[in-house]
Order: structure tokens, then C-alpha cells, then sequence
């Protein structure tokens, strides 16, 4: 069980490059998310999806775009990275949603746009 | 969004200390969880809230929901090297629809 899983752990880019995260659980969550993490902001939430097929914006959504073919994965993409895309993403899911919103995170992905 | 601000930014404490952080908001929140992130990982739920009053134990660390239901406490007693890391507090919302929202965290350092 290994809970869930992002790749790739490092990535260096250049301005204008794409990319795709991938995020995997294997815990049959619902709901999944992926947030980014800078220095002295916390972790803020980017999209979200509550089911397959389902995807929601967040709270720093631009920039970014995400899909849920397949319940288990969620993909975050970038399609043209800019330098303030330099951050740690994270990976997460939940069993439960609303007020009972304990996420299960993965181990995150360093992005650093040159 | 919602607003946590969460205190002290950065501890470095001796082994065997206790320590306390906390985090307050002007917004009403319904549950309150405590993360511990360790270096190069992500966040690992450490304790859930989710009733104004309620204190709740994991082990060696402590919680308490907050009576105004605006704040939240987390003590470590008895600090060990293992106990390195951040800690995130996150709130959620009154507000219907509102999603979780995460202090700023608290870098802990223990020194042996």
C-alpha cells in the first residue's frame, strides 16, 4: 500500500516549457487535490477534483490546468512555466470531503523554472 | 480566502522542552487538523479537531480546539530529536463550500 505517489520528484525547467505531474493513490479516494507549497504561505490549494471526470478550481489556479481520467491519477499540468512556478507541489487525497477533509499527501515534486 | 495565522514561525528549543504554537483566525472554522512535515516529505496529519472545547492527545502532543472556535493549540511535551520538522495548522471554514485552509507553518528545531 503505498498510499499516494507523485512523479517526478525534481524537475528543472525552462520559461516557456511544459510539463505534467503525475499523482497516483492506491487507497480508492474520492477526492483528490494538488496544492503548492512556498516559503511563509502554507500550502495553497491550486485545483481539486471530488470524483473521475471532475475537476474544480482553487485557490491559485491560473497557470495551471488538471485532469482525472481515472480515479486513482490526478495530472497537473503547466503549459507555458514561468519563473513564479517555482515552488514544491504536493500531491493529496481524501476518503472524505467537507468537514472531515483529513488528506493523505504525497511526498512532493521540487519545480524550479529558469 | 480565509485567513490562519500561525505562531511562532520558527522554534529552536532543547531536547526535553516543551513546546507550544498556535494558530488564530477572525473566521469562524468547524474543524481544525495539525500536519507535521518532515524534510522532503509531504505533511502527515498528526491530530483532527472538530468540536469547540475538544482536547485531544496523540502520544507525547496535544490539541485544543478553541471555545471561540477562531483558534487552535498544539503542544509537544518533552521534545525529541525526532520531533524536527513544520507544523501546519489547517482550518475548515464555516463558510458552506469553503475548502481547507493552512497556516503558514511552524519550523521546529530541537537541539540534542
Amino acid at each position: 500500500n503505498a498510499g499516494v505517489t507523485q512523479t517526478p520528484k525534481f524537475r528543472v525547467l525552462k520559461t516557456g516549457q511544459s510539463m505534467t505531474l503525475l499523482c497516483a493513490q492506491d487507497m480508492n479516494h474520492e477526492y483528490m487535490y494538488w496544492y503548492r507549497q512556498d516559503p511563509g504561505m502554507g500550502l495553497r490549494l491550486i485545483h481539486y477534483s471530488v470524483g473521475e471526470g471532475t475537476t474544480a478550481k482553487g485557490e491559485v489556479p491560473d497557470g495551471y490546468n488538471v485532469s482525472r481520467l481515472k480515479k486513482q491519477n490526478f495530472l497537473l499540468g503547466l503549459e507555458s512555466a514561468a519563473p513564479s512556478q517555482t515552488s514544491v507541489y504536493f500531491c493529496a487525497s481524501s476518503e472524505e470531503f467537507a468537514t472531515n477533509e483529513k488528506l493523505f499527501f504525497g511526498s512532493g515534486t521540487q519545480l524550479s523554472v529558469l | 480566502g480565509q485567513q490562519l495565522n500561525q505562531s511562532p514561525q520558527s522554534m529552536f528549543i532543547q531536547e526535553g522542552e516543551d513546546v507550544s504554537m498556535n494558530c488564530t483566525s477572525s473566521s469562524i472554522f468547524n474543524t481544525w487538523l495539525w500536519y507535521k512535515q518532515d524534510p522532503g516529505e509531504g505533511p502527515v496529519l498528526l491530530i483532527a479537531l472538530y468540536k469547540a472545547g475538544e482536547l485531544t492527545s496523540n502520544g507525547r502532543l496535544t490539541a485544543q480546539f478553541g471555545i471561540t472556535r477562531k483558534d487552535s493549540f498544539l503542544n509537544i511535551s518533552a521534545s525529541i530529536p525526532s520531533d524536527v520538522g513544520i507544523y501546519f495548522c489547517a482550518g475548515q471554514p464555516e463558510t458552506s463550500g469553503s475548502r481547507l485552509t493552512f497556516g503558514e507553518g511552524t519550523q521546529l528545531t530541537v537541539n540534542p
